[in-house]
């Protein structure tokens, strides 16, 4: 079945810059996301990309998709500590199921 | 008023209980889906639900079952909970968009002792 990979941790200054990775094995992906869930909170989706998109721009967030590696990754651009969360990459593929397969999240912590 | 709601927001049980929890939506959405989060895991499918009519199973199935009463309710029953169903639980719901963004509800802390 599909699978979604992310590194569990990312620690940043803020000011700097956040890049966070992600996985995937569905070659028939249609669209993928990053969705973001603060402490107590359920998720938000942050952004989107359509997979015949290289690149996603919005504000601080830079979605970039390489296909042929199956990555995928966000960028915050001058992280503040209110990015401190965990961030989901997800997936879905035009199958019909149309639900999400997610990745198990990646903490970021911003130091102030 | 919250789009996605969710009762009880935390429940402690025993094992061998059944709980139900509930999720009602204001968003008109046809869509509607139950997942649990575990440390380190993510989120994992349990059921999901297109319209009123169809029910699938997702990938964790196994010791849970749904009642899709309407259109804007979709509930998840543990009928004998067990220690291992201690989890965080959530609602979401998504329209027919072709983006298939999904809106999540605020969770339920559920810990089965």
């Amino acid at each position: 079945g599909e699978d979604v990979e992310q590194s569990l941790f990312l620690s940043v200054r803020e000011g700097d810059s956040s890049v966070i990775n992600c996985t995937y094995t569905d070659s028939s992906s249609t669209y993928l996301y990053w969705y973001k869930q603060e402490p107590g909170a359920g998720l938000q989706l942050l952004t989107y990309i359509f997979s015949n998109m290289d690149m996603k721009q919005d504000q601080r967030l830079t979605v970039l998709l390489n296909k042929k590696d199956k990555h995928l990754s966000l960028r915050i651009a001058d992280t503040q500590t209110g990015d401190s969360a965990i961030y989901f990459c997800a997936e879905t593929s035009d199958t019909g199921r149309r639900a999400l397969t997610f990745g198990s999240g990646t903490r970021l912590q911003v130091q102030p | 008023d919250a789009d996605v709601t969710q009762t009880p927001r935390n429940r402690i049980t025993k094992t061998g209980k059944r709980i139900m929890l509930e999720c009602s939506q204001t968003k008109g959405h046809d869509r509607m889906y139950w997942y649990r989060q575990d440390p380190g895991l993510g989120l994992q499918l349990i059921y999901y639900s297109f319209d009123v009519k169809d029910i699938n199973k997702g990938e964790i199935s196994d010791g849970y079952s749904v009642s899709r009463q309407a259109q804007a309710k979709f509930s998840l029953s543990l009928e004998s909970a067990i220690p291992n169903q201690t989890a965080l639980y959530f609602c979401a719901t998504s329209d027919r968009s072709a983006t298939d963004e999904q809106f999540f509800g605020p969770g339920t802390r559920l810990t089965v002792l």
